[in-house]
């Protein structure tokens, strides 16, 4: 079966503790992204990346981090959390290139900081 | 730089009625466009996809979507809503970039009530 599995589901935590959320994805999907969603603003496109060992930028990366070491794998990860990062964040990959390739999203991670 | 705007962040209808939601683009570039659906404590799930064949678009669950590039728009319809229908959709649109890779800008999304 596709999917695309995100741990934890939910995490609270204090700010400034370092955390890593995992996304893994079973389809062999070079492009690989990150989004928040947060009420009124949709998802935004935190970091992707094209393929191993290629990562960009999205919309709002400012305080998160990322990795593609293995095709499969993209970790997000938040170095020092801040009350401002509680939202739901949402893994997704697909393959690159083609016309609208379908975007298949992980069930999302529920951060809340205090 | 593509942008969507979604009219209505809160939509009622009746069980039965016609289902609209509202979605409207800008791209400098021909778009690919998308609505999404996502049920409560749930991730997204695709719904429909226009990617420049044919402009009405038919989806899962019976709604469809017709691009209509002078009006920048790609409304979501369903011709009798059910109690299931109840989610949050979002509105999408999807540009590739000059190095292939897909960038895909989300609306704020319009959450459906369903009367009974």
């Amino acid at each position: 079966e596709a999917q695309v599995t995100q741990n934890p589901r939910y995490l609270i935590t204090v700010t400034g503790k370092k955390l890593t959320v995992t996304c893994s994805q079973n389809m062999n999907h070079e492009y690989m992204s990150w989004y928040r969603q947060d009420p009124g603003l949709g998802l935004r496109q935190i970091y992707y990346s094209m393929n191993v060992e290629v990562t960009d930028k999205g919309d709002v990366p400012e305080g998160y981090k990322v990795s593609r070491k293995e095709k499969r794998n993209f970790p997000l990860i938040l170095e020092s959390p801040s009350p401002n990062q509680t939202s739901l964040y949402f893994c997704a990959s697909s393959f690159m290139g083609g016309t609208g390739n379908t975007i298949y999203f992980g069930e999302g991670s529920w951060l809340t900081v205090v | 730089a593509q942008s969507v705007t979604q009219l209505g962040s809160h939509v009622s209808v009746s069980e039965g009625a016609l289902v609209l939601l509202r979605c409207n683009y800008s791209s400098s570039v021909p778009p690919y466009l998308f609505w999404y659906v996502q049920y409560p404590n749930q991730g997204l799930q695709l719904l429909l996809k226009y990617t420049s064949a044919a402009t009405l678009v038919k989806g899962i669950n019976g709604f469809e979507a017709e691009f209509k590039k002078s009006e920048t728009s790609f409304h979501l319809t369903k011709p009798s809503a059910h109690m299931s229908d109840a989610a949050e959709y979002f509105c999408a649109v999807g540009v590739i970039s000059n190095f292939g890779n897909e960038k895909l800008t989300f609306g704020t999304g319009t959450r459906l009530t369903i009367i009974p």
